[in-house]
């Protein structure tokens, strides 16, 4: 079955140190693959997109297809990085076009 | 574009009554989700419409659940009879068919007591 993980719940780093936040899915096709951030109460909003290579606030993430995993990075935190940060991929051939969201992880920026 | 529009965006109702959440998609799009968030089980996806239509409702809880697009430009999910275990945040989305990003409205925080 189609699945995608964050492995972490919460990652805390320090101001200008870098992040990694990881996802990994399960799927035997290739899925678009997406990343959303949710600021504290606000509305998801698209942070980045694989297949444009689409990013806001020099955030990067590569397919690793044999690993089947999609992590984001960004080489210095800052401290409005803090959020939750959702993978989502688009597993294409199921019939169902719509996100799979995973459960988040909650990034803390220290300063 | 304003966006995704939602309202209510936070409603207190006690059990038993019927609460209905609405949506404005964004113009131009022809998909529309609603999602729900709950610290337990997360980001769910509860139905989504193309052109107005139904494709997958397979994510509604239950027979309480119901949701309606009868136009491009509205949407409605319905919770009757309403119970403490729904309240979440519902958030609405759009995008359009021949894409696949999805644009989030800023949701519905519904607190059922």
């Amino acid at each position: 079955a189609q699945r995608v993980t964050q492995p972490e719940k919460l990652l805390s780093v320090f101001k200008g140190a870098p992040v990694e936040l990881k996802c990994n899915y399960s799927y035997s096709g290739s899925p678009e693959l997406f990343w959303y951030v949710q600021y504290s109460r606000q509305r998801l909003q698209l942070l980045l997109r694989h297949i444009s290579r689409e990013s806001i606030k020099g955030f990067t993430a590569d397919l690793n297809k044999g690993e089947t995993s999609f992590h984001l990075k960004k080489p210095f935190a800052q401290e409005e990085d803090s959020a939750m940060y959702y993978c989502a991929p688009l597993f294409m051939d199921t019939g169902r076009r719509a996100l799979t969201f995973g459960s988040g992880t909650r990034l803390q920026v220290q300063p | 574009d304003a966006g995704v529009i939602q309202s209510p965006r936070h409603e207190v109702t006690e059990m038993g009554q019927e609460v209905t959440l609405r949506c404005k998609p964004i113009s131009g799009h022809n998909s529309l989700f609603w999602y729900r968030q709950t610290m337990m089980r997360g980001l769910e996806l509860l139905i989504y419409f193309n052109n107005n239509v139904p494709i997958d409702d397979s994510g509604m809880p239950e027979d309480r659940f119901s949701a309606k697009m009868p136009n491009a430009s509205f949407s409605t999910l319905k919770i009757q009879p309403s119970e403490p275990r729904d309240s979440a945040v519902y958030f609405c989305a759009s995008g359009a068919l021949s894409g696949n990003t999805i644009y989030f409205g800023e949701g519905s925080w519904l607190t059922v007591v």
